[in-house]
């Protein structure tokens, strides 16, 4: 089946250390996002990228990092920089003027 | 700019009651709306859309919504909610046809529903 696979599905970082999740789809979809999710905060945009070695910042890239170097996977960076990186991490894709399909998340817990 | 606002942070139904989830946006563009259920630990699975066309728009599971531009508004409800309708749902907007934002959605900060028996 067609889908957003995120890994891990649980991750644990220690102070100081980058961490990145893993977000892979095989929709064939051009563009892909990131959000963080904060209980009663809804969703917000932390990167996202139309095409193929091109991303933009959403609303709160500062202490995060992305690349997009395959169209199928855009992994996100949780930098030593993101003071307050604990949260529910949700990746998207999206073709023309289709609605979002997002995977099933990594939760980041800080050691 | 764009923004969603969802009256209630939480509701509560008794099964076989109504459902109705508020949700007012303002855009600076005709937008496109959404709304989207998540279960717990789970990504977002799209309930419905309304793009352009008919304004009273139908989803999944039994769910419906209106438009109503003249109210900034895009309620969501069903007529008789279910056990397994307990989830929390996100009403969200992007730019419509014409409008620059690649298809970001700005999102509300979700309503959970509970469902009593």
């Amino acid at each position: 089946d067609g889908g957003i696979t995120q890994s891990p599905k649980y991750l644990f970082r220690k102070e100081g250390q980058n961490v990145t999740l893993s977000c892979e789809q095989n929709l064939n979809h051009d563009a892909m996002y990131w959000y963080r999710q904060d209980p009663g905060q809804g969703l917000r945009l932390i990167y996202y990228s139309q095409i193929v070695n091109d991303f933009q910042k959403g609303d709160i890239a500062e202490g995060y990092s992305v690349s997009r170097e395959k169209k199928e996977s855009f992994p996100l960076t949780v930098t030593s920089a993101q003071k307050n990186p604990t949260a529910f991490y949700l990746c998207a894709s999206r073709q023309s003027n289709q609605p979002q399909h997002f995977g099933d998340g990594t939760r980041l817990s800080i050691l | 700019a764009q923004s969603v606002t969802q009256l209630g942070s939480h509701v509560s139904v008794s099964e076989g009651a109504l459902v109705l989830l508020r949700c007012n946006y303002s855009s600076s563009v005709p937008p496109y709306l959404f709304w989207y259920v998540q279960y717990p630990n789970q990504g977002l699975q799209l309930l419905l859309k309304y793009t352009t066309g008919a304004t009273l728009v139908k989803g999944i599971n039994g769910f419906e919504a209106e438009f109503k531009k003249s109210e900034t508004s895009f309620h969501l409800t069903k007529p008789s909610a279910h056990m397994s309708d307990a989830a929390e749902y996100f009403c969200a907007v992007s730019g419509g046809a014409g409008g620059t934002s690649y298809g970001k959605l700005t999102f509300g900060q979700g309503t959970i529903l509970t469902v009593h028996p």
